[in-house]
């Protein structure tokens, strides 16, 4: 089955910078790979999603790319702001109906 | 349009008791799914639902876990007996299908098995 995994485990910014996290798959057969935000003690929220005939994704500040060849996506985060600080975790599944598989997560810590 | 429902938001139990939640997806989503996610860790799936029936239960620890979604709408997953290591959210979402989709999930259950 799909197994995910996702680096780094925390991450600290300062406002205004750049962040990237990173995840790799293992099943090929993967096709969707969304991105979701969850703050302290509420739901995971999707942020972004990136399907695999598309490399790369954008929505204002935030972006995802897709290298199908190597089994890795990113997400970047720029212009950071406090309000990002949340964890964030990447998913993938591979044909239509199969459940997402979740990797551990990323805490974003952005400082002002 | 209305979320995903759960309810309840919190439970504390004793181990080797029952404990039941209830999810109400978002309507005409056709798929249904209860995860577990353990603190500091990703959602882990446990059950999927297409309408009312199962198209994955393998991570579902079925000695203790059952879950049901009967009339294809709302579902209840059921612990009994619980155990210390079943403290977690609970976490119910609902996509719609055909190919795809972002989910979207619910406030998630808080279980605390003392």
């Amino acid at each position: 089955g799909e197994n995910v995994e996702q680096h780094p485990s925390t991450l600290s910014v300062q406002e205004g910078d750049s962040a990237v996290i990173k995840c790799t798959y293992s099943d090929s057969a993967s096709n969707y790979f969304p991105w979701y935000k969850q703050e302290l003690g509420k739901r995971p929220q999707l942020i972004i999603d990136i399907r695999s005939n598309v490399g790369e994704k954008k929505d204002q500040r935030i972006a995802v790319t897709l290298n199908k060849t190597a089994k890795h996506f990113s997400l970047h985060i720029t212009e950071t702001q406090p309000e990002d600080s949340a964890v964030y975790f990447c998913a993938a599944s591979g044909q239509a109906g199969t459940a997402l598989i979740f990797g551990k997560g990323t805490t974003l810590s952005v400082s002002s | 349009e209305a979320g995903v429902a759960q309810s309840p938001r919190y439970k504390i139990i004793e181990k080797r008791q029952s404990v039941a939640f209830w999810c109400n997806p978002i309507s005409g989503h056709a798929t249904l799914y209860w995860y577990q996610q353990i603190l500091g860790q990703g959602p882990k799936l446990l059950i999927q639902f297409q309408n009312n029936g199962v198209v994955d239960d393998s991570q579902l620890p079925k000695d203790r876990f059952s879950a049901e979604r009967l009339k294809g709408v709302d579902s209840t997953l059921k612990i009994q007996p619980a155990k210390l290591e079943d403290s977690a959210v609970y976490l119910c979402a609902s996509s719609r299908t055909g190919i795809n989709y972002g989910y979207t999930f619910g406030s998630g259950t808080r279980l605390t098995v003392v």
